[in-house]
């Protein structure tokens, strides 16, 4: 049962380009949305995050869209930069007293190319 | 601050053998995590304490994992025998008590498990 299902699987833009990740989920318990960034031979790092009650947030060139009716989120980076080249995920985390815990999507490999 | 520490980085063992993963999650940090990551399943959770009591282990495979936090500086995960189907690469992350501002997993870099 995948929860959090993200597409696409591995992306190849430009430099200076767009990317585009998307998620989506089912779980209407779901509060919390963050971005995960992990480089190889590293551990995923937060990136961005978004609650949804807004249906957008920006911080620098990396923006998350959120569409509650659609229960679908997006990653975008302006201007692609060959060092955002990494692997993406999206995460959702359900709401609830006790229940911490992310439910990840199976990421995306971004590649950048000059 | 140091961030999760997880040892060894890498590991190679043979089938049967036992192997103990360790991590020390950040000072002041209430929950800890355990995730496993491969290619087919993508990041899984394992197993995650509140305050060193383990509050949820569904995720743990099967009866040769276990996992403990004898402290709230220390936990470690054991399999035992371990198989080649438990190579991948093994995270513990730490998160502070969840509140109005700050609700992220802090990670480490990971135990690269490989099961000949």
């Amino acid at each position: 049962q995948q929860q959090v299902k993200q597409s696409p699987q591995s992306l190849i833009v430009q430099k200076g380009g767009i990317s585009i990740i998307n998620c989506a989920y089912e779980n209407t318990a779901f509060d919390y949305f963050p971005w995960y960034q992990q480089f190889p031979g590293k551990g995923p790092a937060l990136l961005i995050a978004i609650r949804p009650d807004v249906s957008e947030k920006k911080e620098g060139r990396f923006t998350i869209s959120f569409n509650k009716s659609a229960k679908q989120f997006s990653l975008h980076i302006m201007d692609s930069q060959p060092g955002d080249s990494a692997t993406y995920f999206c995460a959702a985390r359900e709401a609830g007293a006790g229940s911490y815990q992310l439910t990840f999507g199976k990421g995306t490999k971004l590649s950048v190319i000059p | 601050d140091a961030g999760v520490i997880q040892s060894p980085r890498h590991e190679v063992t043979e089938m049967g053998q036992e192997v103990t993963l360790r991590c020390k999650p950040i000072s002041g940090h209430d929950y800890l995590f355990w995730y496993r990551q491969t290619m087919m399943r993508g990041l899984e959770l394992l197993i995650y304490f509140n305050n060193n009591v383990p509050i949820d282990d569904s995720g743990m495979p099967e009866d040769r994992f276990s996992a403990k936090m004898p402290n709230a500086s220390f936990s470690t995960l054991k399999i035992q025998p371990s198989e080649p189907r438990d190579s991948a690469v093994y995270f513990c992350a730490s998160s502070r008590r969840p509140g109005r501002g700050y609700y992220g997993y802090t990670f480490g870099s990971g135990t690269r498990l490989t099961v000949v």
